[in-house]
């Protein structure tokens, strides 16, 4: 148990539609990372958020957004969803926003849109 | 761009069998390479970070081994249990992201 959790495990939306993952980080862990995960294919990064600030950002447009609160929680925000945002949603939590931190991933999200 | 590559993309193995997973990367300024297990529909759970050249690191049945653009994880008698898929990740300096291989799935035969 990494001691990372994530709600809810499966989600179901139709497209354009928007929908709000939510990710609770170990704690003492001030930076969580979100990763998007197609079938098949290893982890994306999305983007980092350290100390309630976004730290950098992956290859998503902005409708992809996010918010990190003072009590190690987080949310994933995805609006106008299209077929293709279909994917499993990683959190990961890490002490530090150093790349070389080890990052400890939740159970994911599992996002299907219709 | 920086690119990390595996192979195989699938292997197949008796119990008992030992083998190897190659993860090849292409990383300016390499800081740290990460191997991850993920069993299906579940996160992934880290297993090792290696940091340098020539560093090896061992836990159980698993030894992960880095050069200077690859890394492997040796699998030693490997059990049913060791069957999931096996993720290489590369952080760069300077940057917050991890960069993924897109993995090995692993299955282990009695």
């Amino acid at each position: 148990e990494t001691g990372v959790t994530q709600s809810p495990t499966h989600l179901i939306k139709t497209r354009g539609q928007q929908v709000t993952l939510r990710c609770s980080s170990q704690s003492g862990h001030n930076t969580v990372s979100w990763y998007q995960q197609a079938l098949g294919q290893g982890p994306q990064f999305i983007f980092q958020y350290y100390r309630e600030e976004e730290n950098g950002r992956g290859n998503f447009p902005p409708r992809f957004s996010g918010l990190q609160f003072p009590n190690y929680s987080s949310e994933l925000n995805v609006n106008a969803l299209e077929l293709d945002d279909s994917a499993l949603y990683l959190c990961a939590s890490s002490l530090d926003s150093v790349s070389t931190d080890t990052q400890y991933f939740g159970p994911g999200t599992r996002l299907t849109v219709l | 761009e920086d690119q990390v590559t595996q192979s195989p993309e699938a292997l197949r193995l008796q119990e008992g069998e030992s083998s190897s997973l190659n993860c090849s990367y292409t990383v300016s300024g390499l800081r740290g390479l990460f191997w991850y297990r993920q069993d299906p529909g579940k996160g992934p759970e880290f297993l090792f970070t290696l940091y340098s050249a020539g560093e090896e690191k061992e836990k159980e049945r698993l030894k992960a081994t880095l050069t200077k653009k690859e890394s492997f994880l040796h699998i030693t008698a490997p059990k049913p249990e060791d069957s999931a898929t096996y993720l290489c990740a590369c952080a760069r300096g300077g940057s917050e992201k991890l960069v993924f291989g897109k993995g090995t799935k692993l299955t282990v035969n009695p």
